[in-house]
């Protein structure tokens, strides 16, 4: 079946801007990550969401990283004024339910200039 | 809070050779231990995961892992590796049931392998 799909496969902004990051889930999972991957802090975990309850943010390195999942299923991950540090692979990942293995999708890379 | 040290940042092995990657993690109970692969340009494929029972787990493409709870590790061997294997490699640990950060995983650095023929 279809996988972990996520849009833009590249994104490349310039400081300042905002920029908007979409997961597609594994169908039918209900628990949704989002992670973050750089050369200087490896894979770190961001914010995950769980059915309906509140979203875990505690990785979230800032206050312009948001994210919101609409209908329990699409997620899409928000930096506003970006920063050239924020330049990394933004992988999204799914479960059945928390707590269960996560499927990566490919991720998205982005380049603030 | 939990963590996950993999000792080796690069291992190299010929083809047809043995392989194992350490991993050691720190976590208060029963932990949730996965390993994962990853290509160039790629997301993170899943190997193989721990969550309780039989101690030694078999994964895709060959792999296998023990968990050993009195060394805090899960390493991750292979018998015998292809060309194809190589790849940076990680372990990743996750909160059991109730546990707190439940859901969410801590990466290892990852092991980057390289094979020669």
């Amino acid at each position: 079946g279809a996988g972990v799909s996520q849009s833009p496969s590249n994104k490349v902004t310039e400081k300042g801007k905002d920029v908007e990051l979409r997961c597609d889930p594994i169908s039918g999972h209900t628990a949704l990550y989002w992670y973050r991957q750089s050369l200087g802090q490896g894979l770190e975990f961001l914010i995950y969401f769980q059915g309906n309850s509140a979203p875990d943010k505690s990785g979230l390195p800032s206050d312009r990283f948001s994210a919101e999942r609409t209908g329990g299923s699409v997620s899409t991950l928000t930096i506003q004024r970006t920063q050239q540090e924020d330049s990394a692979v933004y992988l999204c990942a799914s479960s059945f339910l928390a707590g269960f293995e996560q499927y990566f999708g490919p991720g998205t890379r982005l380049t603030v200039t | 809070a939990q963590s996950v040290t993999q000792p080796d940042i690069h291992i190299t092995v010929s083809e047809g050779a043995s392989l194992e990657l350490r991993c050691n993690y720190s976590y208060g109970a029963t932990p949730y231990l996965f390993w994962y692969v990853q290509s160039p340009g790629q997301g993170l494929q899943l190997l193989l995961k721990y969550f309780s029972g039989d101690t030694l787990v078999q994964g895709i493409k060959g792999f296998e892992a023990e968990f050993k709870r009195s060394q805090s590790s899960f390493n991750l061997r292979k018998p015998s590796v292809h060309w194809s294997d190589a790849a940076e490699y990680f372990c990743a640990v996750g909160a059991g049931a109730g546990g707190t950060s439940y859901g969410k995983l801590t990466f290892g650095q990852g092991t980057i392998l390289t094979v020669h023929p």
